[in-house]
């Protein structure tokens, strides 16, 4: 019954390529974001989607592109992966604007 | 424009003993602010919340904050630290514009020894 879930909880692989982290909600929730959190545990916000348009984005590359099929998923792909995208990817969640987030155990990029 | 300064990067109890984690915020709206724990490989819990109501919240796992406006601080307290307490710690801020966006500090890690 986890709440905010991601998949995969680990991806490693090399330079260059192309992949996409999944998240999902349970909880009923409009709104969802993605974080990344570096080697030294500091946590940035990168998108957030309320009812699935975008409200937020943080000067991310353009490599970097969220879509929200419907208000319960946010997915993040990410083209032509860098050594600096090594990270943990957060996704959360809230029940509006206002709301406390929740978030999910997080995936561990690592770019070989 | 908003940041937090968590003023410690590490903190260091006994069992049993009291728990200070300090921060201090700056902000140009009337701030939210929040205390969330994260365990080893594991994501962000909310702790607790401050938003505008009384100055001092009371959280989980017997955790409190008090908001200090004339300081500008959100310390967070525990009476007695627990082993499973052991975890990073991090001082948030929102309320730019209303969407939510979370500014988070740099995060306090706390060790508990026997």
């Amino acid at each position: 019954d986890t709440a905010v879930s991601q998949t995969p909880k680990y991806l490693v692989t090399q330079m260059g390529n192309d992949k996409s982290i999944k998240c999902e909600q349970n909880l009923g929730h409009d709104t969802m974001y993605w974080y990344k959190q570096d080697s030294k545990k500091f946590l940035k916000i990168m998108f957030s989607y309320n009812n699935k348009e975008l409200i937020i984005n943080e000067t991310v590359p353009n490599r970097f592109s969220p879509k929200s099929p419907d208000k319960a998923h946010l997915n993040l792909h990410i083209n032509s992966l860098e050594l600096g995208d090594s990270a943990v990817y957060f996704c959360a969640s809230s029940q509006d604007l206002k709301q406390p987030q929740h978030f999910g155990d997080g995936t561990r990029l690592s770019i070989l | 424009a908003q940041s937090v300064t968590q003023l410690d990067s590490h903190v260091s109890v006994s069992e049993g003993t009291p728990v200070l984690l300090r921060c201090n915020y700056s902000s140009s709206y009337s701030p939210s602010l929040f205390w969330y724990v994260q365990h080893p490989n594991k994501g962000l819990q909310l702790l607790l919340k401050y938003t505008s109501a009384a100055t001092l919240v009371k959280g989980i796992n017997g955790f409190e904050a008090e908001f200090k406006k004339s300081e500008t601080s959100f310390h967070l307290t525990k009476p007695s630290a627990h082993m499973s307490d052991a975890a990073e710690y991090f001082c948030v801020v929102s309320g730019d514009g209303g969407y939510n966006k979370l500014i988070f500090g740099a995060g306090t890690r706390l060790a508990v020894h026997p």
